[in-house]
């Protein structure tokens, strides 16, 4: 069974410090993603990481796959208070023509300033 | 506005009730996915559809059940509602069925069973 562990659930950090989020999956998977949601909004795609070794930058996050140790990242770099939200891995398996995409339990970022 | 529009935004109703929660996907989007979202369940991926049929289904129950119309919008049809089926429905759309470069997703239908 494909189960997305994120860690750490609940995150608190000072502006202008650096964190990472981390994202491990147990099976293989075809393509791994990264979304954004501020509360109750709806969720934002940041990123899309399509095969091993992949990273994606934008602004002042940055997100990485190893798809051999079945991790990815999400780096925060400098973080401003526009970065608090809840933030998402998800991961998709496709198993004989059939996809499975399942959401890791989500980070809660709050960045105080 | 993502394109992707759902509704009712807000939706009370009783236990044992039955409820529709309509999406329009963004224009050119093929796919819609449905998912649910609680607090003690986190984000589950509940069924996708494809240019009408049916493409992957994830967790969801029996009492459940969607479809995809001509006109790609989809339903999400929820019977014999129990306590626990409070929560968030979002609507995602997607070009393909592979999602490629992510979802699209609608604000959510915010469903209160009482």
């Amino acid at each position: 069974e494909l189960k997305v562990e994120q860690n750490p659930l609940f995150l608190s950090m000072q502006e202008g410090k650096n964190y990472t989020i981390y994202c491990n999956y147990s099976t293989t998977s075809d393509r791994l993603y990264w979304y954004r949601q501020d509360p109750g909004k709806s969720l934002e795609s940041l990123f899309v990481l399509l095969s091993n070794g992949a990273v994606k930058q934008e602004g002042r996050l940055m997100a990485s796959l190893d798809t051999k140790a079945r991790l990815s990242t999400l780096h925060i770099t400098a973080a401003v208070h526009d970065l608090s939200a809840t933030y998402f891995c998800a991961v998709l398996r496709t198993t004989s023509g059939t996809y499975k995409y399942i959401f890791g339990t989500g980070t809660r970022l709050k960045v105080l300033a | 506005d993502s394109g992707v529009t759902q509704t009712p935004k807000h939706l009370i109703t009783a236990t044992g009730q039955r409820v529709t929660l309509r999406c329009s996907p963004r224009s050119g989007d093929l796919s819609v996915y449905w998912y649910q979202q609680s607090l003690d369940q986190g984000l589950q991926f509940l069924i996708q559809y494809y240019n009408g049929e049916e493409r992957a289904k994830g967790n969801i129950l029996e009492r459940f059940s969607a479809q995809q119309f001509p006109d790609l919008h989809s339903e999400l049809n929820l019977s014999s509602l129990e306590l626990g089926d409070s929560a968030l429905y979002f609507c995602a759309s997607s070009l393909s069925d592979r999602v490629d470069y992510g979802y699209t997703f609608g604000s959510g239908t915010r469903l209160t069973v009482v």
